[in-house]
Order: C-alpha cells, then sequence, then structure tokens
C-alpha cells in the first residue's frame, strides 16, 4: 500500500473553473510537497508545507495535520495549467515518498 | 542559481550495457538525491548523499546500481548489466540541508531507454 495516496488519477477540467486535487498520508511524514511535471519530465516544486496553508498566484494549498490530508487548488484554471500534480511526503529521513499523480488535462 | 542539471537528457542502450548518469546539484546545496520513475507512476526513492556520505539506499538499488557524491558535489549514478526494467525516467534533486522546511529542486531527469 502507497503511504501517499491522491485522487483523482485524472482530472479535465474546462478553462475557468476551480479544481481540487487531494492527498492522504500516513504516519510519519513531516511536510507535504506539491509538484507539477510536465511532459517531458521536468519536475517543479510548488509548494513546501507542514501546516495551514499557502497561496500562490491561482494556486493554493493546505493541509491538515490532524487527517493527514492536503488538498491543492487551482483556481480559474487555464490550459497552460494541464500537467501531472504530484504530491510528495517528507520522511523523517528528509525523502521523499510520492503519490502517482493526477493528470489534469484543462480545455479551452 | 542554475538549477539542478543532469547529463544525458536521454540514453538508449542496448541490455547488458553499462551506463553511468551525471547529477550537478545547486551548488551551495549539500543533500544530494536520486529517484526514478517509471512510465504512469509517481517517482520512486533510491538514495541520498549529505555531501559525500551516501546516507541511505533503498531496496530498488539492486547491487547492478552504484551512486557516489566522491568530493561532495556533483553525482553519479551508475547501472551495470542494464535490464529492461531498468528503463525508467532518472531524477535528482537537491536541497540545502534536510529537514521538513528545505524544499527539493530537481532536475529535469535523464530518460533510460533498454532495447
Amino acid at each position: 500500500k502507497n503511504e501517499v495516496e491522491q485522487s483523482p488519477q485524472n482530472l479535465t477540467a474546462q478553462e475557468g473553473e476551480f479544481i481540487t486535487i487531494n492527498c492522504s498520508y500516513s504516519v510519519g511524514i513531516s511536510a507535504l510537497h506539491w509538484l507539477q511535471q510536465h511532459p517531458g519530465g521536468g519536475i517543479v516544486s510548488l509548494f513546501m508545507l507542514s501546516s495551514g496553508k499557502k497561496k500562490h498566484g491561482r494556486l493554493i494549498a493546505t493541509i491538515n495535520i490532524q487527517e493527514k490530508h492536503s488538498s491543492l487548488h487551482i483556481t480559474a484554471s487555464h490550459p497552460r495549467d494541464s500537467a501531472v500534480y504530484i504530491c510528495a511526503g517528507v520522511y523523517n529521513t528528509d525523502k521523499l515518498i510520492f503519490g502517482t499523480g493526477t493528470r489534469l488535462q484543462v480545455f479551452p | 542559481d542554475t538549477g539542478v542539471s543532469q547529463d544525458p537528457r536521454h540514453k538508449i542502450t542496448k541490455r547488458g550495457q553499462n551506463v553511468t548518469f551525471r547529477c550537478d546539484p545547486i551548488s551551495e546545496h549539500n543533500r544530494l538525491y536520486w529517484y526514478r520513475q517509471t512510465l504512469g507512476q509517481g517517482p520512486e526513492f533510491l538514495t541520498y548523499f549529505q555531501n559525500e556520505a551516501q546516507l541511505e539506499k533503498s531496496r530498488l538499488l539492486s547491487d547492478r546500481f552504484s551512486a557516489e557524491r566522491p568530493k561532495g558535489s556533483f553525482s553519479t549514478l551508475e547501472i551495470q548489466r542494464t535490464e529492461q526494467g531498468d528503463s525508467a525516467m532518472y531524477l535528482c534533486a537537491s536541497s540545502p540541508q534536510g529537514g521538513r522546511d528545505q524544499p527539493q529542486h530537481f532536475g529535469d531527469g535523464t530518460r533510460l531507454s533498454i532495447l
């Protein structure tokens, strides 16, 4: 069983829609990364958070430590947001344990 | 900040050959991580270094795999006697130091294809 679970696996949206991607994780994770991966493989770190909420532009990430759950929200989605979004838990040894990713496609 | 650099970007080789990949981390980062990602899956941890010391290796890292970071700067990942199952994207990441407040910065990866 993967220690980091993401949902949904695939997501399609119309431009302008509000998008939510969810991530649940197991005991032992001290922080959570949200990452974006475009075709070709490059990974960009969007957020790293261990509590509360962070916002950057149209992206918002929240984490609930008690429920071991995090969400990534995209407001006013745009076709250029199309990518794979991956959550990854930071374990005490600092290695990342990744979810399987959510493939997002935003259509104009 | 020139980012994490990986070389080559793509490698195609025949089964049984040896391959070596290089990762140059961001210069002031003393943590360096290797991950492997197969098609349709999230990356999986392989190993990481604090300066030149290799601190942890995954069970995924069989005896055909070896990683080094001899001077605490760039790192190499070597795969000997490659197998079909080694086909994957190999990702390198670095961070200033460990800890939950230090995000990892990723390179663009090396895509390995075994014929």
